[in-house]
């Protein structure tokens, strides 16, 4: 059964501290690795994707890596700030079908503390 | 930042009254989806469709229909709302036609937070 499992659940830092956000799957055969950030009553909004052969990939204080070997995830956020509080969310994408279906985790839901 | 619209955003509704939910996209996407979401929990598809006239059920079964007239419009309706029914609704759209692999994002509206008395 195609899973994504995300750890921790919830998270509580304070700010400016780095943090780093888990991904386990087992999706097969794998296409890509998305993580959304979903803010509190939005919907979610890519953040990286990273595809099989991509290790890591930035984007401003956002660093995604990848080891498709394990099939494990991390997304981590360095110096955080307040707005960075929000719902991350691990999607895996199956090459298995032209749809190109999505398996989400539950995510991690992040709080940053002044 | 994406333009995809969902209306309305909140909705209280008493049992058995017909619902329409509202999702309208203006970047010209093919694909468009909708998704149900509780508290703590990942998305399910429950409706997607590859262009005009063009839908199919997700993976979570819901008694809800979804309809694909305009490019830019995926409305879903329910018949007669129930309290089972109470949830988060997401659209998404994302690029590329039927017969491609998915690897485009998906875009996804602000949702629609149901609650059925």
């Amino acid at each position: 059964k195609n899973q994504v499992e995300q750890s921790p659940q919830s998270l509580i830092i304070l700010e400016g501290k780095n943090c780093t956000l888990q991904c386990n799957y087992t999706v097969s055969p794998f296409s890509n690795l998305r993580w959304y950030k979903q803010d509190t009553g939005r919907g979610p909004v890519s953040l990286t994707i990273m595809t099989f052969s991509e290790n890591t990939k930035s984007n401003g204080r956002y660093t995604a890596t990848l080891d498709a070997d394990t099939k494990q995830s991390s997304l981590h956020i360095t110096a955080s700030q307040l707005s960075d509080s929000a719902s991350y969310i691990c999607v895996v994408s199956d090459r298995g079908s032209t749809l190109g279906r999505l398996y989400f985790g539950r995510g991690t839901q992040l709080t940053v503390w002044p | 930042e994406a333009d995809i619209y969902q209306t309305p955003r909140y909705l209280v509704i008493g049992t058995g009254k017909k619902i329409t939910l509202e999702c309208s996209q203006t970047m010209g996407h093919d694909k468009m989806y909708w998704y149900q979401q509780d508290p703590g929990m990942e998305l399910h598809l429950i409706h997607y469709s590859y262009g005009v006239n063009s839908t199919e059920k997700g993976d979570l079964s819901s008694e809800s229909t979804v309809s694909r007239i305009r490019t830019e419009h995926f409305p879903l309706t329910l018949e007669s709302a129930r309290p089972s029914h109470t949830s988060q609704y997401l659209c998404a759209s994302s690029e590329g036609r039927e017969g491609e692999v998915g690897n485009q994002p998906q875009h996804f509206g602000d949702g629609t937070r149901l609650s059925i008395l």
